[in-house]
């Protein structure tokens, strides 16, 4: 696709539900990237793909939150027993190799998750 | 935690005037971008500048990287006011894979008519 898309693109939910996320990144990244952006703040990473596996999800901030890219191209996120602290912009990003040395990451606009 | 820290956090300007924006970082890094995010098009990448370069140009957008001082600075010339946004500067480096990027707290930036 001409740039990465996510859906929805505003999520509304009940404080203890599962939410999925989506992502498509640009058709041929490998690297995919997850982020988090809360209210004034800079986005945050959660993790990173390159290819099907998850290659650094140290940014995940516990147990409940988790992401698959089965087949190599689109990701879900997954959030289980959400909290209202979970509110926050989604952001997911893909870059083509994603090389040290070249590592232009390209953003989707983002999924707007809010937790009641 | 946010790596990269932006400076100022606001800067109001008028149209035709420069505007310049700091950030400072931590660790040793591969390369250093700087995006942009409004509300209609999200967070954009402008330019990313390498570890072994100094300064970089795109239109008119001026990069400096000084990586003995763990900074960096973008200069906007001419400012629009469809340069009005929040700015962020992101580096690598600092994660398990090297490649998830840091960002900023971002400089909000105001150009007016």
């Amino acid at each position: 696709g001409a740039g990465v898309s996510q859906t929805p693109s505003n999520k509304v939910t009940e404080k203890g539900k599962y939410v999925e996320l989506r992502c498509d990144p640009i058709s041929g990244h490998t690297a995919l990237y997850w982020y988090r952006q809360s209210l004034g703040q800079g986005p945050e990473f959660l993790i990173y793909f390159q290819g099907t596996g998850a290659a650094d999800d140290s940014g995940l901030p516990n147990d409940r939150f988790f992401a698959v890219r089965p087949e190599g191209s689109v990701s879900t996120l997954k959030i289980q027993r959400t909290e209202r602290g979970d509110s926050a912009v989604y952001l997911c990003a893909s870059s083509l190799r994603g090389l040290a040395d070249d590592n232009e990451q390209f953003f989707g606009p983002g999924t707007r998750l809010t937790v009641l | 935690s946010q790596q990269g820290e932006e400076d100022p956090q606001a800067l109001s300007i008028q149209e035709g005037e420069n505007a310049t924006m700091n950030c400072s970082y931590k660790t040793s890094i591969n390369n250093l971008q700087w995006y942009r995010q409004n509300s209609g098009r999200g967070l954009v990448h402008l330019i990313l500048i390498r570890s072994n370069e100094r300064e970089k140009h795109s239109g008119r957008l001026r990069v400096t990287l000084d990586t003995s001082k763990k900074s960096s600075s973008l200069l906007i010339t001419a400012s629009r006011a469809a340069d009005t946004a929040s700015y962020f500067c992101a580096t690598d480096g600092d994660s398990n894979s090297g490649y998830a990027l840091n960002f900023g707290k971002g400089t909000s930036l105001l150009v007016t008519p």
